[in-house]
């Protein structure tokens, strides 16, 4: 099963923020937490990762919390493009990725 | 620099039949993994290759199986399909088993 626990859907208007909130409550030291987004049946694309620290890149940034239980994916200029599942996944290093259901994230125009 | 390529990318197939399916991993990655993807959820984790060897295997039977060549292409068999199998298959290669999955666009399977 999963470990972690992501809205089913969410809006955004256009050209403001999107962030989208993942529980991992039960995330161990060594996890990592990924996050790849799907657009309509077309493979996963990769969209960011990190341990401890706050990561940003030129898609997104990943805001994790101290105590490492939760994480925020931020997509600061949200466009219709970015109209897609997002998937939330906690692994640890040469595990197997376990996806969730994932957040359908519509932007609207 | 080439990214993960599938082949075919779409299939039809009747029950009892078996099915191949190819993946070509990115340049310098030597891992490959198989997921399927039914209609509506997240992808499940089928089996992984690494340098040649599986390298780990999700709840599946023994009727999906796997290989990967010395240029860690990869293909995906699947023996005596049953209708539950029509789902998206998708790869993913990374530089290594404990490395960031970048996935291919997938083949759509059809079983009829």
């Amino acid at each position: 099963d999963a470990k972690t626990t992501q809205p089913t859907s969410m809006d955004c208007a256009e050209g403001r923020a999107a962030n989208l909130p993942c529980n991992h409550s039960t995330i161990s030291g060594n996890e990592y937490v990924y996050w790849y987004r799907q657009i309509h049946s077309q493979g996963p694309q990769y969209i960011i990762h990190g341990l401890k620290n706050n990561e940003t890149n030129e898609m997104a940034s990943l805001i994790i919390t101290e105590d490492r239980k939760s994480s925020t994916l931020i997509l600061p200029h949200a466009t219709l493009r970015d109209t897609a599942v997002y998937y939330c996944i906690v692994v640890d290093y040469g595990q197997n990725f376990v996806f969730g259901p994932g957040t359908r994230l519509s932007v609207l125009p | 620099e080439t990214g993960v390529t599938q082949s075919p990318t779409h299939l039809i197939k009747t029950r009892g039949q078996q099915v191949t399916l190819r993946c070509s991993s990115q340049s310098g990655h030597n891992t490959v993994s198989w997921y399927q993807q039914a209609l509506g959820q997240g992808p499940q984790f089928i089996f992984q290759y690494y340098r040649e060897e599986e390298n780990g295997r999700g709840n599946f039977p023994p009727r999906f199986s796997g290989l990967q060549f010395p240029n860690y292409s990869s293909e995906l068999n699947v023996n005596a399909l049953e209708l539950d199998d029509s789902a998206l298959y998708l790869c993913a290669s990374s530089a290594g088993y404990q490395e960031t999955q970048y996935f291919g666009p997938g083949t759509r399977l059809l079983v009829l």
